[in-house]
């Protein structure tokens, strides 16, 4: 099975920072690649599919890139409400495995 | 609106079974695949398993293949069968759907429920 990897697994940095959490598969994937993010407390939510497509909603300071075995998410300005866990998601085959998450705080 | 309200969870001995249900209402039940993600406490999310739009596709994480079951039906309700629990599989359940727009044979997930506790202890 292909294995997701994410780095680094915390974060804590300034409003306004340009942040970057990398996202790896074990095995190409192409682009099947989703970020979630997930709040204290909340359900996650769907941030980027196809490993650059920003869904309808989510802040254009989000943006996805990568494809074949390495990706990440960008964050260009941190706000205090980005504060959360991160996740990629590889989506191509069976098994549909999540990284292990990125935690995400305000410094 | 999209809606996924799940229902079912419980406190169980190992060994036990529980079965989850998912109540889908908003959007064309047919036309999604849908799938159930669990969360263990303070832990991260860990998919369990898909089902296609007909029901004929189904995936199991390996931590659940043989002991867990997903299956829907036309009242526009998915359910997660979960059977021999382990204490392991203590987590909250989320139900989520998979896009209408998705290759079939894939699966992530653009709607989540908000999750029902399943608590595996003798």
């Amino acid at each position: 099975d292909i294995q997701m990897t994410q780095s680094p697994s915390s974060l804590s940095a300034s409003v306004g920072d340009r942040v970057t959490i990398t996202c790896r598969a074990s095995q190409g994937i192409s682009n099947y690649l989703a970020w979630y993010q997930q709040k204290p407390g909340k359900v996650p939510k769907l941030l980027i599919s196809a490993a650059s497509t920003l869904q309808s909603g989510v802040p254009s300071r989000f943006s996805g890139s990568g494809s074949g075995t390495d990706f990440t998410l960008t964050i260009s300005s941190l706000q205090p409400e980005d504060v959360a866990t991160y996740y990629c998601q590889k989506y191509n085959s069976a098994p549909f495995s999540f990284g292990p998450g990125t935690k995400v705080d305000i410094k | 609106e999209v809606q996924l309200l799940e229902s079912g969870g419980g406190f169980v001995q190992p060994g036990g079974s529980l079965r989850l249900s998912c109540a889908a209402s908003g959007f064309t039940f047919s036309s999604c695949g849908m799938g159930w993600v669990r969360q263990a406490p303070g832990k991260g999310l860990e998919w369990v398993s898909s089902i296609g739009r007909s029901g004929t596709l189904k995936y199991y994480a390996d931590s659940v293949k043989g002991r867990f079951t997903v299956s829907r039906d036309s009242s526009n309700t998915l359910y997660l069968q979960m059977n021999t629990l382990r204490a392991e599989d203590t987590a909250v359940y989320f139900c989520a759907r998979r896009p209408p727009s998705a290759e079939s044979g894939t699966s992530y997930f653009d709607y989540w429920g908000q999750g029902s506790l399943v608590t595996v202890s003798s």
